[in-house]
């Protein structure tokens, strides 16, 4: 069965902490894994798409790296304004659905 | 660019009432749609899933049904509401290989 684990649950850094977070997958075929950004209350922006392990993708402060079991998101001194959840998502290869993790509530404080 | 909208934004509805949500989308034609609920815990859950007029695909047997009576028209219903029903409900379209949502209905069943 396709699962999507992220850790941890909740991250709580200074403004210029940079740190990561963890997304672990298990797949049957990975057609993608999808990073999206959710800030409360609004619908999952979506952030970046990884393919095949060794890919890296980068946007401002936030770049998505993937191995063959799990993906990190690293955020480089972060600002209060990133503060929001996380959201990882794998899309398997039986018929093509997201399953989503849990998501990271990241709280960047001034 | 494609862009989704969600009506309401927000109901509070009683046990055992009906319920009604619409999900419209531009600028694109006959998109493949979704409907995703997300509990407190974070995680979203397909429902449903669309890939033209009056095809659905149900992911998870339970209380909800959807419907979609036009191209870009997605409409998720329920004959009468349960405690359980409550959550946040996302609609998505797909362009490529990645998902976009819109802004969800917060729906508390009281």
């Amino acid at each position: 069965e396709d699962q999507v684990t992220q850790s941890p649950e909740a991250l709580r850094l200074q403004e210029g902490e940079s740190s990561s977070l963890n997304c672990s997958y298990t797949v049957s075929g990975l057609r993608g894994l999808f990073w999206y950004r959710q800030d409360p209350g609004k619908g999952p922006e979506f952030l970046f798409t990884l393919y095949s392990a060794g890919e890296e993708k980068e946007k401002e402060r936030l770049k998505a790296t993937l191995t063959k079991k799990e993906s990190f998101l690293h955020i480089t001194a972060p600002k209060p304004e990133d503060s929001a959840t996380y959201l990882c998502a794998v899309q398997g290869n039986q018929g093509g659905k997201l399953i989503f993790g849990q998501g990271t509530e990241l709280s960047v404080k001034p | 660019s494609q862009t989704i909208h969600q009506w309401p934004a927000t109901l509070v509805q009683p046990v055992g009432s009906p319920l009604s949500l619409e999900c419209t989308v531009e600028g694109t034609s006959n998109p493949n749609l979704y409907w995703y609920r997300q509990a407190a815990g974070r995680g979203l859950q397909l429902l449903f899933y669309s890939v033209g007029i009056g095809q659905i695909s149900s992911e998870v047997p339970q209380n909800l049904s959807a419907s979609r009576p036009q191209d870009r028209q997605f409409i998720l219903s329920s004959k009468k509401l349960l405690l359980s029903d409550s959550g946040f409900y996302l609609c998505a379209t797909r362009r490529g290989n990645e998902q976009f949502f819109g802004p969800g209905t917060r729906l508390t069943v009281l």
